[in-house]
């Protein structure tokens, strides 16, 4: 069975600048989930979304951050216009239904704004 | 809103040698509580986790042990050896949705 995977593993990209991230969830995952971890401190919720609905988005820092998840599969994260303070690891998790508790993680998008 | 701490933030232990690391949560709520294990440039690996009706979990060298009363929780590691060398970290969460988690520890196995 295919673990979550992201893509890219590392963008570098100018302040201002746009960037998209995608998540693909271990196949049949109804949650999924984006973390980000900054400057080498905690990992921090950002949203979760189960099937294509936005369940939570309590952890978003601000407009400039958009998450879709078409159709309930894949998902992106897209940044506009990325500041220096975006910088860090994304990471997205995924887990199967209602009712499990187990998070897969995916290996993170490193992002470095410059 | 839940928030975890988590201690010590950096552990050196001679190889063979137990390691401990605890954290403590703020929501009496939570009731799920996962360790995971990041080595060096690899995804976040789910390693034990334990659940608020358990006071304990045991897999192999490792066990978690969960105090609700103290609302704290330890990862217990024996007989180390240089390849759970890796940074650890605990999360708390309610009902497995999201996690929150400590700050990490950087666990250091010497040979």
């Amino acid at each position: 069975e295919a673990g979550v995977t992201q893509f890219p593993s590392h963008s570098v990209i100018e302040k201002g600048q746009t960037v998209t991230l995608r998540c693909d969830p271990i196949s049949g995952h109804d949650n999924l989930y984006w973390y980000r971890r900054v400057m080498g401190k905690e990992i921090k919720f950002l949203l979760h979304f189960v099937k294509e609905s936005k369940q939570d988005e309590s952890g978003m820092p601000n407009n400039r951050f958009l998450a879709e998840r078409t159709g309930g599969t894949y998902s992106t994260l897209k940044v506009q216009p990325a500041e220096l303070e975006d910088s860090g690891v994304y990471f997205c998790a995924s887990s199967l239904a209602a009712g499990s508790y187990e998070q897969y993680f995916g290996p993170g998008t490193r992002l470095t704004v410059t | 809103g839940e928030n975890v701490e988590q201690h010590p933030s950096t552990l050196s232990v001679q190889e063979g040698d137990s390691a401990v690391i605890k954290c403590t949560y703020s929501d009496s709520a939570s009731n799920y509580f996962p360790w995971y294990k990041q080595e060096l440039g690899k995804r976040p690996q789910l390693i034990i986790d334990i659940r608020s009706n358990v006071g304990e979990k045991k897999d192999q060298r490792i066990a978690v042990t969960l105090n609700k009363t103290a609302k704290h929780f330890s990862l217990h590691i024996t007989e180390t050896q240089p390849e759970d060398s890796a940074v650890y970290f605990c999360a708390a969460s309610t009902y497995g949705q999201n996690f929150v988690f400590g700050p990490g520890t950087r666990l250091s196995v010497l040979p």
